[in-house]
């Protein structure tokens, strides 16, 4: 079975301060990994996502994410954020069986920008 | 942009009460799934449909739970007989590409269950 974990259920910060939400899954074979995000009233939005290829991808709105195998981590990135990046944000798993699409949340971080 | 829509955004239902969740998919989506999140908890997976079929169900999805699309816009999700245990928010999300692992999931902005 897949699963997710994510570190840290809320931060804040300052705009400008650089962010990094830990995420880290167990699968035992291939996966494609994701970052969602949701704004206040909104929409799950899909942020970036992993596949395959350079395990540094970078998404949506300045933000990146880095996959690394060895660690099983996909941790996401910003290097100033800003008011409007305050949010929810979920990192997901799919993995590659030969079943359905199914993605495995994890429980999500807060974060919350201080002008 | 075209976006997945639900209705309605808020349910109140008793308790042993049928409800039905609807949701619009993107149009040419082919691959349609039901995620729920209990407040505080994780976003969980239902169901995935593709083809007029269930194509995975999560533990959660038991007898009580339905899906149907009754016509070609429409993606419903029943639940027989409310418990307590159902309160949560519903999603919908659609995808174009049947089993391409690689495809984005659009999601609607879900439906907020509130059983009493």
């Amino acid at each position: 079975a897949q699963s997710v974990s994510q570190h840290n259920h809320h931060v804040i910060l300052s705009e400008a301060a650089s962010l990094e939400l830990g995420c880290n899954y167990s699968y035992g074979g291939t996966v494609n990994l994701f970052w969602y995000v949701q704004y206040p009233g909104q929409h799950l939005q899909l942020l970036l996502k992993y596949f395959s290829g350079d395990p540094l991808v970078k998404g949506i709105k300045g933000f990146e994410a880095e996959f690394i195998k060895s660690k099983f981590s996909f941790n996401l990135r910003k290097p100033s954020v800003q008011w409007s990046d305050t949010a929810e944000y979920f990192c997901a798993v799919n993995g590659i069986t030969g079943g359905g699409n199914k993605l495995t949340f994890g429980t999500g971080t807060q974060l919350k920008v201080e002008l | 942009e075209p976006e997945v829509t639900q209705t309605p955004s808020h349910q109140v239902t008793q308790m042993g009460q049928e409800v039905i969740l609807r949701c619009v998919p993107i149009s040419n989506h082919l691959y349609f799934y039901w995620y729920r999140q209990i407040l505080g908890q994780k976003v969980e997976f239902l169901v995935s449909f593709y083809n007029n079929e269930i194509s995975e169900k999560s533990e959660i999805f038991d007898d009580q739970f339905s899906v149907e699309r009754p016509d070609g816009s429409n993606f419903t999700l029943k639940i027989r007989s409310t418990k307590l245990e159902d309160s949560a928010m519903y999603f919908c999300a659609s995808s174009l590409k049947p089993g391409q692992l690689w495809d984005e999931q659009f999601f609607g902005p879900g439906t907020r269950l509130t059983v009493l």
